[in-house]
């Protein structure tokens, strides 16, 4: 059964304009969400968090927003850039009384069209 | 300043032939993770180490072992390796056990086992 899910395997998406990714979860006991952006032959590379004491997070073009009551987060990028393109993982923990390590989504690859 | 190292970048192996992997990481963080990645999946907990003198389970360590031989080292072993097996290993750190803080990955060991 997977807990964090990202529906869309992949998302194309013009230069300069908005990416919009999506994820949801199911484990009620998650309460601090991470975003990772992974390139090919490469290992993962944090890109922003959010708690769930917060509805959003920015940091330069990147904002999450994270729903609770949905179990939904989303990542957005404005504007988005050819460096961009890899693909991007949603991954969730529970800090207190869970098991240690990250649960993650299955990514979606965003290919951001010149 | 390395970060996270992970050696072999490539292996392949035979069914039932044994090998370890090696991680190591000069940030001085107390905990320590090994993942695998299968095609179109997301990562998946093998192991994990929360500091030096302990190891836990994670979701799918069957057919693994591992040992945190200080803390900079932490390592995983295949004992008689399976088709199965064949995935991309991330070793991951984290400063503390606690959910509220990101992992740093290393770049990954690609095995195939044949």
């Amino acid at each position: 059964d997977q807990q964090v899910k990202q529906n869309s395997p992949s998302l194309s998406v013009q230069e300069g304009r908005i990416s919009i990714l999506n994820c949801d979860y199911t484990n009620s006991m998650f309460d601090y969400f991470l975003w990772y952006k992974k390139y090919p032959a490469e290992g993962p590379t944090f890109l922003i968090s959010i708690s769930s004491i917060k509805d959003k997070n920015e940091d330069g073009r990147f904002t999450v927003f994270l729903n609770k009551s949905a179990k939904h987060l989303s990542l957005h990028i404005v504007p988005s850039q050819p460096g961009d393109s890899a693909v991007y993982f949603c991954a969730a923990s529970a800090s207190w009384g869970g098991a240690d390590g990250l649960t993650f989504g299955k990514g979606t690859h965003l290919i951001i069209q010149p | 300043n390395a970060g996270v190292t992970q050696t072999p970048k490539f292996q392949v192996l035979k069914t039932g032939q044994s090998m370890t992997l090696q991680c190591a990481q000069d940030m001085n963080h107390n905990s320590m993770y090994w993942y695998r990645q299968d095609p179109g999946m997301g990562l998946r907990l093998i192991y994990y180490s929360a500091s030096e003198g302990t190891t836990d389970k994670g979701e799918v360590p069957n057919g693994y072992n591992v040992s945190r031989l200080n803390k900079r080292e932490f390592s995983l072993r295949l004992e008689s390796a399976a088709p199965s097996q064949t995935s991309v290993y991330f070793c991951a750190t984290s400063p503390t056990r606690s959910g509220y803080n990101e992992q740093f990955f290393g770049p990954g060991t690609r095995l195939t086992v044949l």
